[in-house]
């Protein structure tokens, strides 16, 4: 079963506007990363938070997490058209390490 | 450094063909793990590796076998293809026993005829 559900399923916003994603989890974790997926390629990876930690930035990227409601968010800012991609978070859960869960994804299409 | 590299890209299959999917990493990762992704979903994981020799099963193991001779090598193997094995297959590999990052290769499209 995946353990991320990420909102929206699909977002759509112009050049210039930020965009915000949220990812709910079931269980305790050690960590939750996000990552990105342009069309038809791999995964690469964005950001890693661990969860004693609330906030993490890169770049144009915020990251929080609330381990009390078990929720993260993805914030980018000044999106670009080169933002356009899917973007999952990915938990990985206290007592089964070595494994990473995925949700099911957020579809982003920045326009110009 | 390559990074992940998978093969073969693409492949067609007849039900009940078995195949080898190819992956290997240069980054001297112990973690190494195989995905498999649907229209419209995440990733599911199918097997994983700690290390060499040693390998565990996923969430959506069936169908599929693993092995870990090398550290550099994940190959996964389907031993009887079937239409429900149409994915898209996603090999990665990491530090620390998987914890931290992943790095992933670009995929190889399988369509089971």
């Amino acid at each position: 079963s995946q353990q991320g559900e990420e909102d929206p399923q699909a977002l759509s916003i112009q050049e210039g506007e930020n965009a915000t994603m949220n990812c709910s989890y079931k269980t305790s974790i050690n960590n939750l990363q996000w990552y990105r997926q342009n069309s038809g390629r791999g995964l690469v990876h964005l950001i890693l938070i661990r969860s004693n930690e609330r906030e993490k930035h890169s770049g144009r990227l915020r990251v929080t997490l609330d381990t009390s409601k078990k929720s993260s968010s993805l914030l980018i800012t000044a999106s670009r058209a080169a933002d356009t991609a899917s973007y999952f978070c990915a938990t990985v859960n206290t007592g089964t390490a070595s494994k990473l869960t995925f949700g099911t994804g957020t579809r982003l299409q920045v326009t110009l | 450094n390559a990074g992940v590299t998978q093969t073969p890209k693409f492949q067609v299959l007849k039900t009940g063909q078995s195949m080898t999917l190819q992956c290997a990493q240069d980054m001297n990762h112990e973690y190494m793990s195989w995905y498999r992704q649907d229209p419209g979903m995440g990733l599911r994981l199918i097997h994983y590796s700690v290390g060499a020799g040693i390998t565990d099963q996923g969430e959506v193991p069936n169908g599929y076998n693993v092995s870990r001779s090398t550290t550099e090598d994940f190959p996964l193997r389907l031993l009887s293809a079937a239409p429900s094995q149409t994915s898209v297959y996603f090999c990665a590999s990491s530090g620390l026993a998987g914890r931290e990052t992943q790095y992933f290769g670009p995929g190889t499209r399988l369509l089971v005829l």
